[in-house]
């Protein structure tokens, strides 16, 4: 149980593009997503946290037009980078979280590849 | 505010050692306490967590840690290293219900596993 997908696993896109990434809870139902951000060799980064229906919550420094978040429902959270440019080029990967948990699961993550 | 610092951003030990990776964290309410395993070019697994109740938790592939109150600690052990605990591993910490569950990590030690 407890099981996190992201998509694509990987994308290339060119600079100036806007690349869509998916995040869905395939067990169980995830009131609060959390999007990170992780460079090579570092820990992760904190970029936004969702709760589904409401509008996401950005961390300081993260630009909110830029990295758009969309929690529509309670198995799907959606991070769309808008204009991507080569230093948006990251590992990116989302968790999950049910209600009344305390633990978040994770998705395999994507690496986010722009030209 | 709440942090994580692990000692030693990289651990090698010989195949069959004691693994010990080292965490410390700081949280101005009581903790939620998280072990997570990466590996390349992959999300995170949870390894254990401590809530509450016994300080000892005991985890998945043999992993346990303690939870030591006094030392703000919550090493992570496991008695006899196999080649294929070599990954990333990560601790975490979060400020338990009040604080929405949002994890503070700490940067990361590479377990080395040598035959």
């Amino acid at each position: 149980g407890a099981v996190v997908s992201q998509h694509p696993s990987w994308v290339i896109c060119k600079s100036g593009t806007s690349v869509k990434i998916e995040c869905r809870s395939l067990d169980f139902q995830a009131t609060t997503m959390f999007w990170y951000r992780q460079f090579p060799k570092q820990s992760l980064m904190l970029m936004a946290t969702s709760n589904e229906g409401s509008k996401a919550t950005y961390e300081q420094g993260v630009e909110k037009d830029k990295f758009l978040i969309n929690h529509a429902s309670l198995t799907l959270s959606t991070l769309t980078v808008t204009s991507a440019h080569p230093e948006d080029s990251s590992f990116y990967i989302c968790s999950a979280r049910e209600a009344g948990t305390p633990e978040q699961y994770f998705g395999p993550g994507t690496r986010l590849t722009v030209t | 505010a709440q942090s994580v610092t692990q000692l030693g951003s990289h651990v090698s030990v010989s195949e069959g050692a004691l693994v010990l990776l080292r965490c410390n964290y700081s949280s101005s309410v009581p903790p939620y306490l998280f072990w997570y395993v990466q590996y390349p070019n992959q999300g995170l697994q949870l390894l254990l967590k401590y809530t509450t109740g016994a300080t000892l938790v005991k985890g998945i592939n043999g992993f346990e840690a303690e939870f030591k109150k006094s030392e703000t600690s919550f090493h992570l052990t496991k008695p006899s290293a196999h080649m294929s605990d070599a990954a990333e591993y990560f601790c975490a910490v979060s400020g338990g219900q009040n604080a929405g569950n949002m994890l503070t990590f700490g940067g990361g030690t590479r377990l080395m596993v040598k035959p």
